[in-house]
């Protein structure tokens, strides 16, 4: 399929450690997007990556991109309590089409 | 003021039945969705509309029919509702820029709908 798909499916770390979550997906794309969704609630954009872009700050949000390994990461430093969600990436593939997987679940234990 | 709303927030309907969900943004964005998440938490889009025209319909039953009155609604009807109908769909928005590109879109709170 096309759909971004996140690894892993569940992490647990504790407060103060970093997070990383990978993406990979299967077309090429014009950008690369993080939603955050919390429980019972919609997504939240974080970070779009351009398709010639490799890399993007945004706060304690680092995501890189690799085209030619059509993969992306998203690494969440110092993490908190509240960093606890779901999180999905998105290639954008065409116009205005995002694909979603079924996110990676982030569980920060204080 | 809420970006994106939807109402109702739950649903709980028999099958069969015919219901609607609302959905209005006030960001002034030119396009709108509806995706469905199901119990695994797959995203899943169903229909984008720009400036009330349908851009994408997704393999999705002909018993949903979005309606776009104005660009700022996109209300999302469901005929002869069944078991597998029962998800949280969210509607969402975003204003073309680029032809497409720089695309981030807000979305609504979600509407829960159980079908028994």
């Amino acid at each position: 399929s096309q759909q971004g798909e996140e690894d892993p499916q569940a992490l647990s770390i504790q407060e103060g450690e970093n997070a990383t979550m990978n993406c990979s997906y299967k077309t090429s794309i014009n950008n690369l997007q993080w939603y955050r969704q919390n429980s019972g609630r919609g997504l939240v954009h974080l970070i779009l990556i351009r398709s010639n872009e490799r890399e993007k700050h945004s706060g304690r949000l680092r995501v890189t991109l690799d085209t030619s390994k059509k993969s992306s990461s998203l690494l969440i430093t110092a993490s908190r309590a509240a960093d606890t969600a779901s999180y999905f990436c998105a290639p954008s593939i065409y116009g205005n089409k995002l694909v979603f997987g079924a996110g990676t679940i982030l569980r920060v234990k204080s | 003021d809420t970006a994106v709303s939807q109402t109702p927030k739950y649903l709980v309907t028999q099958m069969g039945n015919d219901k609607s969900i609302k959905c209005e943004q006030n960001l002034g964005h030119d396009t709108m969705y509806w995706y469905k998440q199901d119990s695994k938490k797959f995203l899943k889009i169903m229909f984008s509309y720009n400036n009330k025209e349908l851009i994408i319909n997704e393999t999705v039953p002909n018993r949903f029919s979005p309606k776009s009155p104005d660009k700022a609604h996109l209300n999302l009807h469901i005929n002869s509702l069944e078991l597998g109908d029962s998800a949280v769909y969210f509607c969402a928005s975003s204003q073309d820029r680029r032809g497409g590109a720089d695309n981030e879109q807000f979305f609504g709170p979600g509407t829960r709908l159980t079908v028994l």
